[in-house]
C-alpha cells in the first residue's frame, strides 16, 4: 500500500529564512506521481507541483524549489526567503498508476508552516 | 464561472440525521473524488467515481453513500450522521485527457454533527 509521511507537524520561521518541508513516500509501483498542495488559512487547496517517477530533475519556480530523490523516496519542498504569505499547511501526496491523471491521491498529514515578521 | 463548487459550505446536523453534500463541476471531467480532512490525518479518500454510474470505495467509505447519475454532479450522503463524521469534506475532479495529473478541489464543506 502506498504511504506518504510528513514528519514535520509544524515549522516556525522568521521571514526571509529558507525552509524545507520533508516528504517521504512508499510505493510498490514503478510509475507514480508526486504532488504538493498548499492550504492557506482560507481553507482551499492550491496545487503547487506534480512530478512523475521518471523525472528526477529538480524544479524551481520562483522562491519554490523541489528536490526529488528516488534513492531515498523523498520529494522535499524548499521555500527560499520565506514570506508571511507562505504561512499555510502544505500537503505532499502520491498517486500510483500509469496515468496519474485519474488515480487516487494518498496524502501526508501535512506540515503547518508559520512565517513571522 | 467554470469550476467546481460545493454546497452547502457549512452545515450543522444532529446525530442520526441524513445529510447530503453536493458537488458540481463544469469541466465535464470524468473522474470525481470525495475526501475528508481531519487533524492528524490529512485528507483521506472516501469514494471516487470514474464516470457517470461508476463509483468505488476509497480508504474510509463506511457510513457514506455516493451516486453519480450525471457527469457533473457527485453527491455524498451520510445516511445516519455520527459525531465521528464531523470533518471538512472536499470534492475534487480530474480529466483524463491531457495528462494534467492535477486534481481540482472544491472549496470544501465544513460539517459538524452534534
Amino acid at each position: 500500500a502506498q504511504k506518504v509521511t510528513q514528519a514535520q507537524t509544524e515549522i516556525s520561521v522568521v521571514e526571509k529564512e529558507d525552509v524545507t518541508l520533508d516528504c517521504v513516500y512508499e510505493t510498490r509501483d514503478t510509475t507514480y506521481y508526486l504532488f504538493w498542495y498548499k492550504q492557506p488559512p482560507s481553507g482551499e487547496l492550491v496545487f503547487l507541483i506534480r512530478r512523475n517517477s521518471f523525472d528526477e530533475q529538480n524544479e524551481i519556480s520562483g522562491r519554490y524549489s523541489w528536490n526529488f530523490q528516488k534513492s531515498t523516496s523523498s520529494f522535499n519542498f524548499t521555500i527560499t526567503a520565506s514570506q508571511v504569505v507562505d504561512s499555510a499547511v502544505y500537503f505532499c501526496a502520491l498517486s500510483e498508476g500509469d496515468t496519474g491523471t485519474a488515480s487516487k491521491l494518498t496524502f501526508g498529514t501535512g506540515t503547518r508552516l508559520q512565517v513571522t515578521l | 464561472d467554470a469550476g467546481i463548487t460545493q454546497s452547502p459550505r457549512y452545515k450543522i446536523t444532529e446525530t442520526g440525521r441524513q445529510v447530503t453534500l453536493m458537488c458540481h463541476q463544469t469541466w465535464s471531467h470524468s473522474y470525481m473524488f470525495w475526501y475528508r480532512q481531519d487533524l492528524g490525518h490529512g485528507l483521506r479518500l472516501i469514494y471516487y467515481s470514474a464516470a457517470a454510474d461508476i463509483t468505488d470505495k476509497g480508504e474510509v467509505p463506511d457510513g457514506y453513500v455516493v451516486s453519480r447519475s450525471k457527469t457533473e454532479n457527485f453527491p455524498l450522503t451520510l445516511e445516519s450522521a455520527t459525531r465521528s463524521q464531523t470533518s471538512v469534506y472536499f470534492c475534487a475532479s480530474i480529466g483524463i485527457a491531457g495528462g494534467l495529473g492535477e486534481q481540482y478541489f472544491g472549496p470544501g464543506t465544513r460539517l459538524t454533527v452534534t
